[in-house]
């Protein structure tokens, strides 16, 4: 099966700094992939991590470590609008394609004035 | 629109029915998702389509669960013989092949 592990809540206030990690156990590892999903809504598409190292867009940057199994998504100047459910997911098949993308239970994260 | 659009937003059905859900992918997208996310919980991958390949349906929970996509666009879910564990939201998400999942706003199924 496909094991992918992240904390379930993380709490914060505005302005600081949070990690939410991710490690995983997959059939295949092609990329890591985070999303936000606020209450009710579509999970959005943040990040993608394919190699090693530190992706930074924004306020939010991503890290992966490959030989590690694990991951974080690193998030800055928190506002109270990203208050929200984040979630990793690893891409398991090799190719063009995306193919199969699997997701963790999510990190509720919420920020407090 | 230019979004996924799923319908019905909201399905309340009884125990043993059968229930459709639709989903209107983006416009090109040549990848179809399937996912479920019962209360408070992860997205539970279903089913996978992409482009005229034979569909990816490994995490179909059981032979009630079924979807098909015709023309290499809409894309129904089907459950038969509803049950109380099928509560849930059923999330659809295109892609164009390589990047970023799109998703719709979902479809909630209550199961009484």
């Amino acid at each position: 099966g496909q094991s992918l592990e992240q904390p379930s809540e993380v709490t914060a206030v505005e302005g600081a700094i949070v990690q939410i990690n991710c490690t995983y156990q997959t059939s295949g590892f092609y990329g890591l992939s985070w999303y936000q999903q606020h209450d009710g809504g579509a999970p959005t598409f943040l990040s993608y991590n394919a190699l090693d190292g530190l992706e930074e867009t924004g306020r939010f940057s991503s890290f992966l470590s490959r030989s590690d199994s694990y991951g974080y998504l690193l998030l800055q100047e928190l506002q109270m609008k990203d208050s929200a459910s984040y979630f990793c997911a690893v891409r398991v098949d090799r190719g063009s394609t995306l193919g199969r993308l699997y997701f963790g239970r999510g990190t509720q994260l919420t920020v407090w004035p | 629109g230019a979004g996924v659009s799923q319908s019905p937003s909201n399905k309340v059905t009884e125990k043993g029915k059968d229930v459709e859900l639709r989903c209107d992918p983006i416009s090109g997208h040549t990848a179809l998702y399937w996912y479920r996310q019962s209360l408070g919980q992860g997205l539970e991958f279903l089913i996978y389509f992409q482009g005229n390949s034979a569909p990816d349906k490994s995490g179909l929970p059981s032979d009630r669960f079924s979807a098909e996509r015709t023309g290499g666009s809409v894309s129904t879910l089907t459950i038969q013989r509803t049950q109380q564990e099928d509560s849930a939201v059923y999330l659809c998400a295109s892609s164009w092949g390589a990047g970023e999942l799109f998703f719709g706003e979902g479809s909630r199924l209550t199961v009484l």
